[in-house]
């Protein structure tokens, strides 16, 4: 089976510009994640999707970052404006259901100047 | 308060023999699920192994195996026979059925395998 899809693989930008990230869950997979990775630490949940809807979006910094999964199947991830604290791998991650194993995708490599 | 405590940033083991990578966890949730993931230098991470709150036994995947111990609240991973490909970051993570079920995961362990 195909695995969690993300592009772009690297990005970089400058301080204040907008950036938006893509995820292809696995097929079927009806919980899809976006996580921050900060060099050096584990992953960090931004919010949690069930089908379109959001189960959880607590830490997710709702005055820049945004994220919708409209059809249920594919999400994107906003980041606007970007802050320097921003520079991450944003991970996206589907599991069949949301107590099942989660299947990561590569990541977006972000970088802010 | 941190859920989940990798006390050790780096470990070395070489190659053919066994390691034990730490991680304790702190709930007062009675459902819960512990997940180890590796995370090579590429980026991915790859789900290794699970074991849940109420598995009577300790689980096994491969070359993984996982000393659950209730009681102590830890969930140590253990890799046999190490080869040069298990060198990676490892994370230990924590689902809460009382916390949506959100994965909080660990600060990792780099492990190097020396040949």
């Amino acid at each position: 089976e195909a695995g969690v899809a993300q592009s772009p693989r690297y990005k970089i930008i400058e301080k204040r510009q907008s950036v938006a990230f893509w995820c292809n869950p696995i097929s079927g997979h009806a919980t899809l994640y976006w996580y921050q990775q900060i060099l050096g630490q584990g992953p960090k949940l931004l919010i949690q999707f069930q089908n379109n809807g959001v189960v959880d979006d607590s830490q997710l910094p709702k005055d820049r970052f945004s994220a919708e999964r409209l059809k249920g199947v594919d999400s994107t991830l906003k980041i606007q404006p970007a802050k320097l604290e921003d520079s991450a791998v944003y991970l996206c991650a589907s599991s069949l259901q949301e107590n099942q194993p989660q299947h990561f995708g590569d990541g977006t490599r972000l970088s802010i100047l | 308060a941190q859920k989940i405590t990798q006390t050790q940033p780096g470990m070395f083991v070489q190659e053919k023999e066994a390691v034990t990578l730490d991680c304790t966890y702190d709930t007062s949730d009675p459902s819960y699920g512990l997940f180890w993931y590796k995370q090579p230098s590429s980026g991915e991470m790859i789900f290794l192994i699970y074991q849940g709150s109420y598995d009577q036994q300790n689980a096994t995947e491969g070359r993984y195996s996982l000393n659950f111990q209730k009681a102590r609240k830890s969930a140590n991973l253990v890799i046999s026979a190490s080869q040069l490909g298990d060198s990676a970051m490892y994370f230990c993570a924590m689902r809460e059925h009382e916390d949506n079920n959100d994965m909080r995961f660990g600060a990792g362990t780099r492990l190097t395998v020396k040949p």
